[in-house]
């Protein structure tokens, strides 16, 4: 069936250092895509979204890259730090889903001092 | 703003025993989702209200989950009775209309003992 899924489960990085977190969706019929974080005993905080009609869209130390021809999303986080540790989650809906947003697996992040 | 609040928090229940969980959404957001959350996975979504109207119930387990959203704003799940391997998160979320962001609440960690 179809699913979005990540690469990497687990991410280590240095502070200070830029994060890439990737995302890899199926379902070629999806135009909207969300990055959540997941801080434990928290539910997904919204991070950044970006609409099939776009490539890229940028946010405060935080860019989404969409590349519709091989069916790939990205997290890009500048100058990562502790407070950034969490679980990174992908999600992209279709217009003929309505709002059902389909999760991938997640990617733990995990920023050093 | 107040975001989308749920209660409990956390809950604890021997199998076969009812259990209940409640959101209060954004005010202002017509739709309304609960989704399942298990341990190191996305969730997955249960339930979509539109206002009072269940739009897509397709992945709620009717035989012993129930749902509703009787004024079109706070929504109860419920549970009878509960088995082992319901436990999990329940989160609740909220959106302006469907293909829109949705925002998350703490969710509620259940857990049948």
């Amino acid at each position: 069936g179809e699913s979005v899924g990540l690469h990497l489960p687990t991410l280590s990085v240095q502070e200070g250092d830029n994060s890439i977190i990737n995302c890899a969706y199926s379902n070629s019929a999806s135009d909207y895509f969300i990055w959540y974080k997941q801080e434990s005993g928290k539910g997904p905080q919204f991070i950044i979204d970006i609409r099939s009609n776009m490539d890229k869209r940028q946010g405060q130390r935080v860019t989404v890259l969409l590349n519709k021809t091989v069916k790939h999303l990205s997290l890009q986080i500048a100058a990562t730090q502790p407070g950034d540790s969490a679980v990174y989650f992908c999600a992209e809906n279709a217009r003929n889903q309505g709002g059902k947003l389909i999760f991938g697996q997640g990617t733990e992040l995990s920023v050093k001092p | 703003e107040a975001g989308v609040v749920q209660s409990p928090r956390y809950k604890i229940i021997e199998k076969k025993q009812p259990v209940a969980f409640w959101c209060n959404p954004i005010s202002g957001h017509n739709t309304l989702y609960w989704y399942l959350q298990n341990l190191g996975q996305g969730p997955e979504l249960l339930i979509r209200y539109e206002n009072e109207e269940a739009v897509d119930d397709s992945q709620l387990p009717k035989d012993r989950f129930s749902a509703e959203r009787l004024k079109g704003v706070d929504s109860t799940l419920k549970i009878q009775p509960a088995e082992l391997g319901d436990s999990a998160v329940y989160l609740c979320a909220s959106s302006l209309g469907d293909q829109e962001t949705q925002y998350f609440g703490p969710g509620t960690r259940l857990l049948v003992l």
